[in-house]
């Protein structure tokens, strides 16, 4: 079956515009995961959603940074304003449950390079 | 709180040649433990997993165990290929609410014929 999809694949932008990343993840996985990968960082999370609701912001790094998901499936990363610094690759991950024991599935990414 | 520390790379070696990538943890509770890899150009795939104290995972030739009392993971495999030749990620989570993964830096490994 299809696995864990992103769009757009590379978006490069203008320091201070706003940039929407999508995730589609796989068919009845109900725990959809936001990471962060850059240089500096290494693998960073951002935010989780169980279904529709997401009980775990904590990793958002600024309030630029904000997600919604729909349908309990698609997820849509909105950075606002962006800044330099916000230059990564943004991986999207999900699993059938939430918790420890459900192999998370990794999308290919979303490279992000802001100007 | 809770952090992996992975040995740094680049690790180079040849054909054949034995692996070990080490992986240490600091955890409040009893996480799961996880190596995930990035082949080249690909994305990130779980490679094997270990979820209590003494379990060892095993795939594709690469074994880990999970150790509580050093709080280590380390990566081996006996013989690598050129086909190994990667970015390796050592990871924890919990279950419920906190699963998400809580990543190493990773090691690049490069495995020359």
């Amino acid at each position: 079956g299809a696995g864990v999809s992103q769009s757009p694949s590379n978006k490069v932008t203008e320091k201070g515009k706003d940039v929407e990343l999508r995730c589609d993840p796989i068919s009845g996985h109900t725990a959809l995961y936001w990471y962060r990968q850059s240089l500096g960082q290494g693998l960073e999370f951002l935010i989780y959603f169980q279904g529709n609701s997401a009980p775990d912001k904590s990793g958002l790094p600024s309030d630029r940074f904000s997600a919604e998901r729909t349908g309990g499936s698609v997820s849509t990363l909105t950075i606002q304003r962006t800044q330099q610094e916000d230059s990564a690759v943004y991986l999207c991950a999900s699993s059938r449950r939430e918790g420890s024991y459900n192999e998370q599935f990794f999308g290919p990414g979303t490279r992000l390079t802001v100007l | 709180g809770d952090s992996v520390t992975q040995m740094e790379g680049p690790v180079t070696l040849s054909e054949e040649a034995f692996l070990t990538i080490n992986c240490t943890y600091t955890a409040t509770g009893y996480p799961s433990l996880f190596w995930y890899v990035q082949y080249p150009g690909e994305g990130l795939q779980l490679l094997l997993k270990a979820t209590k104290a003494d379990d060892k995972g095993s795939n594709k030739g690469f074994e880990a165990t999970y150790r509580k009392e050093t709080t280590s993971f380390h990566l081996e495999k006996g013989s690598v290929q050129v086909s190994d030749s990667a970015v390796y990620f050592c990871a924890l989570n919990y279950g419920g609410s906190q699963g998400n993964l809580i990543f190493g830096k990773g090691t690049k490994l490069s495995v020359k014929p």
